[in-house]
């Protein structure tokens, strides 16, 4: 099956610096790759999303890359602010007739330093 | 809206008890999901509902079982519950057309002693 590796598992950065987490994925055949935002206490929350026909996609401050070839996707976060804080998750899935299941990585726990 | 609901908030059990823990979603969404969430590991898809009436197996479903009510209403059951079950639970829902977990509930923490 799939296996999702993220890295780092902690990331502290500068108020107003940049953030970048990383993800590699075993399966060839994944076309999905969603990020997830959860606050402490909270819910995940779909912030981001990218599938395998684009190499990027930018909301505002954030933005996701995907190398295909190498199989792997990251998260970028520019001009950070405190209420970036949170765990950040990667996941991927691939296609299977309207029954994709995703498999998350283990997580990132970003803390942005005022 | 009120989006993806979910109750209970928190509860124990004893090694042995059942319960239900119930999920609900006004965004008329087919799709709907059971994740548990154990610290290092991420979410780990239990059960998964296409579409009101069909079920399907996860990851980890073992211990486990679901009934799709109706559209509205997905609700997991614990049997016989283990310290191994103790985890948050998060239900889940999709807009038609996309099959993967895009609102999440507010999770159920349940602890087994």
């Amino acid at each position: 099956g799939e296996n999702v590796e993220q890295h780092p598992s902690t990331l502290s950065v500068q108020e107003g610096d940049s953030a970048v987490i990383k993800c590699t994925y075993s399966d060839s055949a994944s076309n999905y790759f969603p990020w997830y935002k959860q606050e402490l206490g909270k819910r995940p929350q779909l912030i981001i999303d990218i599938r395998s026909n684009v190499g990027e996609k930018k909301d505002q401050r954030i933005a996701v890359t995907l190398n295909k070839t190498a199989k792997h996707f990251s998260l970028h976060i520019t001009e950070t602010q405190p209420e970036d804080s949170a765990v950040y998750f990667c996941a991927a899935s691939k296609p299977n007739f309207g029954n994709e299941k995703l498999t998350f990585g283990t997580g990132t726990r970003l803390t942005i330093i005022p | 809206n009120a989006g993806v609901t979910q109750t209970p908030k928190f509860q124990v059990l004893k090694t042995g008890q059942s319960m239900t823990l119930q999920c609900a979603q006004d965004m008329n969404h087919n799709s709907m999901y059971w994740y548990r969430q154990d610290p290092g590991m991420g979410l780990r898809l239990i059960y998964y509902s296409a579409s009101e009436g069909t079920t399907d197996k996860g990851e980890v479903p073992n211990g486990y079982n679901v009934s799709r009510l109706n559209k509205r209403e997905f609700s997991l059951r614990l049997e016989s519950a283990a310290p191994s079950q103790t985890s948050v639970y998060f239900c889940a829902s999709s807009d038609p057309g996309t099959s993967v977990p895009q609102y999440f509930g507010p999770g159920t923490r349940l602890l087994v002693l």
